[in-house]
């Protein structure tokens, strides 16, 4: 059974701050790598998806991966309590479905 | 825009009832999935299915089955539901294998 692991916080940041969310998965194999954001009674929306080694950026979002290390991670910029959710990392499996982390509940203090 | 549609928000059904979970979408997306999601646990995968009349298990199947008929149509079935099925239900689509999901807006399914 593949797993994926999260910290599932709550992880609080000041507005302005970096927030670093992190991802372990169990399998190698995995080529694909999503993050989710949902919001309290929302249905999860996609943030970033990242399928190499090293960096990917997208506005205040920038996702990290390293195969070797088999980790993951999203850094969010200038954290706007709007950024406050639940950030869900999703790995691929063998190309036919993801496998989900438990979340990490991000809270950002005005 | 990308539409996945489910067909209730918030269900109240009783021990041992069948209870139908619907979910339409409407861009011609081949992959369609059942997850529920519970406090602490993620998001687990239910059924999935990559064509029509097609089906597969995921992680947590037992208890539910599921039916797809239309391409755009992906119904799951609790045949006799039970307490421990209280859950969000989520319903996606995506375009291809290994591509973005699509999520519904969930269903949150009580069993009294």
């Amino acid at each position: 059974q593949k797993e994926v692991e999260q910290n599932s916080g709550p992880l609080s940041v000041p507005e302005g701050a970096i927030a670093s969310l992190n991802c372990t998965y169990s399998d190698r194999g995995s080529q694909s790598f999503f993050w989710y954001r949902q919001y309290s009674g929302k249905s999860p929306e996609l943030i970033m998806s990242i399928y190499s080694n090293g960096d990917k950026e997208d506005g205040r979002f920038t996702a990290q991966l390293n195969k070797a290390s088999q980790y993951v991670s999203l850094l969010i910029r200038d954290s706007q309590p709007s950024d406050s959710a639940t950030y869900l990392c999703a790995v691929d499996n063998y190309g036919q479905n993801f496998v989900f982390g438990p979340g990490t509940r991000l809270s950002v203090l005005p | 825009d990308v539409k996945v549609t489910q067909s209730s928000r918030y269900l109240v059904k009783r021990t041992g009832e069948k209870v139908f979970l619907e979910c339409v979408q409407d861009m011609d997306h081949e992959n369609m999935f059942w997850y529920r999601q519970d406090p602490g646990l993620g998001l687990r995968l239910i059924y999935f299915s990559y064509d029509v009349k097609m089906k597969e298990k995921g992680d947590i199947p037992e208890g539910y089955s599921v039916s797809r008929e239309k391409k755009e149509r992906f119904s799951l079935i609790l045949e006799s539901a039970s307490t421990n099925q209280t859950s969000m239900y989520l319903c996606a689509s995506s375009v291809d294998r290994g591509e973005k999901l699509f999520f519904g807006s969930g269903t949150q399914l009580s069993v009294l």
